[in-house]
């Protein structure tokens, strides 16, 4: 297995732009975390999914930010409108089962707004 | 306060040291992780344990679950050991607790 994969590995857009970043987690793994990390707050979860379902959202900042599942091989995490500080690296991992199984991360997704 | 602290968050080892690297928590936890994040940014789960001791080469990762506490010990550390460590607890909502990191650098 590739692991899980993460896209774009860096994205430098201007503030107002719309940002995608993307998740392929490992197949057959059944819960989807989105983490943010900066150096102010280190990291934090954002959003997970649990069978394509959003779990809890409630680390996502602000309405600017949105995250969809729409497959079991997919996710996608949107802002919009882009802000600088959005900037962070954005991580993806995905767990077969919660608490007592290990997780996979993604490599990361370096965002730069400005 | 924080619910997971980490300590130290900077330690510098000359190679060859056993290194300790420590984590209290204070949420109910279903489990607890350490992370090893590399220079490069990348991050490895390294350890997933609920209770007693867990081994993988020359990491070995202890908790306590009575006390709240956590060790990530490190033998014989070498330089490519340098990276950043991450102690972090989901509670039983999943809700992750994260501790700020350790910071290990390892000298030749």
């Amino acid at each position: 297995d590739a692991g899980v994969i993460q896209s774009p590995r860096h994205e430098v857009t201007e503030m107002g732009q719309e940002v995608t970043l993307r998740c392929k987690p490992i197949s057959g793994h059944d819960y989807l975390f989105w983490y943010r990390q900066t150096m102010m707050r280190g990291l934090e979860l954002l959003i997970y999914f649990n069978n394509n379902v959003p779990i809890d959202d409630s680390g996502m900042p602000e309405d600017r930010f949105s995250a969809k599942m729409p497959n079991a091989s997919f996710s996608t995490l949107k802002i919009q409108p882009s802000e600088p500080r959005d900037s962070a690296v954005y991580f993806c991992a995905s767990s077969l089962a919660t608490g007592n199984y290990g997780y996979t991360f993604g490599s990361g997704t370096r965002l730069t707004v400005v | 306060k924080n619910e997971v602290e980490q300590s130290p968050q900077n330690l510098t080892a000359q190679e060859g040291e056993f290194i300790t690297i420590n984590c209290s928590y204070s949420v109910g936890i279903s489990a607890l992780h350490w992370l090893q994040q590399h220079p490069g940014g990348g991050i490895v789960s390294l350890f997933m344990l609920s209770s007693g001791k867990k081994k993988h080469g020359r990491l070995i990762a202890t908790i306590n679950i009575q006390e709240k506490h956590s060790s990530l010990h490190i033998t014989a550390s070498h330089p490519r050991d340098s990276a950043v460590y991450i102690c972090a607890a989901p509670n039983t909502g999943n809700q992750f607790y994260f501790g700020t990191g350790t910071s290990l650098t390892v000298i030749p």
